[in-house]
């Protein structure tokens, strides 16, 4: 069990186009999930915390206007890299977890590349 | 916010040796967990443990959680071990250790 599916799992944009990023629990249900951003040879850094049904909250030095968070149900969180550039290229993960502070289940990632 | 410092950073080990990770807090976390990404990036968890003790084949895990810190060992080390192993507590606020990297070598 604790499932946590990704998509797409590669995608390559043009510079100034957006793009979204899936986050589904496939058999739990997640009032909490995380999207994190990984550059090359670095740790995870945590972007935001999605809650459902409510605003995500940021962490400091990202932009909420850039990377929009949508988690309308209990089971899709969303990701959208508005108007990408290609220092956003980077490898983006979710985690869920049925509730805060509970375990996380990690998503296999997206590799996003902006040309 | 809570600190966390992992050691060792870098860890080179001969096929079959044993090694020990540790995770240390600065203040005090409500849950922990261990997580390895392999080489192509996929992130597994090890153990969530917010204190004890937990055994899953060659891995387990100690957390002792008055002390703030928390020990990985893997034994009988494969080359399938390599990787980045790193820890994750919450308080109010999620937070990382900088994580190991390990080698394993034939």
């Amino acid at each position: 069990g604790a499932v946590v599916s990704q998509h797409p799992s590669r995608v390559i944009c043009k510079s100034g186009t957006s793009v979204k990023i899936e986050c589904r629990s496939l058999d739990f249900q997640a009032t909490t999930m995380f999207w994190y951003r990984q550059f090359p040879k670095q740790s995870l850094m945590l972007m935001a915390t999605s809650n459902e049904g409510s605003k995500a909250t940021y962490e400091q030095g990202v932009e909420k206007d850039k990377f929009l968070i949508n988690h309308a149900s209990l089971t899709l969180s969303t990701l959208t890299v508005t108007s990408a550039h290609p220092e956003d290229s980077s490898f983006y993960i979710c985690s869920a977890g049925q509730v805060w502070g509970d375990e996380q289940y990690f998503g296999p990632g997206t590799r996003l590349t902006v040309t | 916010g809570i600190q966390v410092e992992q050691s060792p950073p870098d860890l080179i080990l001969q096929e079959g040796a044993n090694s020990t990770l540790r995770c240390n807090f600065s203040d005090s976390v409500n849950n922990l967990q261990w997580f390895h990404q392999n080489p192509w990036g996929q992130l597994i968890n090890l153990f969530y443990i917010p204190s004890g003790t937990k055994q899953n084949g060659r891995l387990s895990a100690t957390t002792v959680a008055t002390e703030r810190y928390s020990l990985l060992y893997i034994s009988s080390s494969q080359t399938t071990d390599s990787g980045v192993y790193s820890c994750e507590g919450s308080a109010r606020q999620l937070t990382f250790g900088s994580g190991t990297q390990l080698t394993v070598l034939p």
